[in-house]
């Protein structure tokens, strides 16, 4: 069975302290390995999706990279707007296969002006 | 806006009771997805229709059914309703089957009295 952890459940930060968020995975099979943002009262908002072990991608002020086990989402110079709740998510499965997400419980971060 | 619409926003209802959940995904988008959330068990998906077929199950309770219809627009039906159905139910939309990529709407919040 496909698992997602994430970690630390909840963050605070000062505008401006950059900061890494944590995604470990267990999956047979990884098809991609995905970041999205939810705001509260909103549906998830996609922000990347990884492929590869090695592979990064910037937007902003955030940046996702990915390993064998884990993928970090760092947060360079936060400021209050990028609060949120952000949640890792994975793809497996064969091709041909349907392939839903399964998603990790989410890291709230709150950003203090 | 993601271009998914969910109707309504808000249902309050009481306990034995049956509910229909409406679903408009973005245009030209082939696939529907359904996912519950809640505050114990995260983004849990439900169940996925491509392009009016059945294409993918996952922790969904017999008391519940999906459709999708030749306009392509879905509807989640809850049965039997109890309290810990209260949730947000979100429904998703993506090209194909195979893409990754997903377009949440921004849910409706049940709950069951």
């Amino acid at each position: 069975e496909d698992q997602v952890t994430q970690s630390p459940e909840a963050l605070r930060l000062q505008e401006g302290e950059s900061s890494s968020l944590n995604c470990s995975y267990t999956v047979s099979g990884l098809r991609g390995l995905f970041w999205y943002r939810q705001d509260p009262g909103k549906g998830p908002e996609f922000l990347f999706t990884l492929y590869s072990a090695g592979e990064e991608k910037e937007k902003e002020r955030l940046k996702a990279t990915l390993t064998k086990k884990e993928s970090f989402l760092h947060i360079t110079a936060p400021k209050p707007e990028d609060s949120a709740t952000y949640l890792c998510a994975v793809q497996a499965g064969s091709s041909g296969s349907a392939r839903q997400l399964t998603f990790g419980s989410g890291t709230q971060l709150t950003v203090l002006p | 806006d993601s271009g998914v619409t969910q109707t309504p926003k808000h249902l309050i209802t009481a306990t034995g009771q049956r509910v229909t959940l409406r679903c408009s995904p973005r245009s030209g988008d082939l696939s529907v997805y359904w996912y519950q959330q809640s505050l114990d068990q995260g983004l849990q998906f439900l169940i996925q229709y491509y392009n009016g077929e059945e294409r993918a199950k996952g922790n969904i309770l017999e008391r519940f059914s999906a459709q999708q219809f030749p306009d392509l627009h879905s509807e989640l039906n809850l049965s039997s309703l109890e309290l810990g159905d209260s949730a947000l139910y979100f429904c998703a939309s993506s090209l194909t089957t195979g893409q990754e990529k997903l377009f949440f709407g921004s849910g409706t919040q049940l709950s069951v009295l």
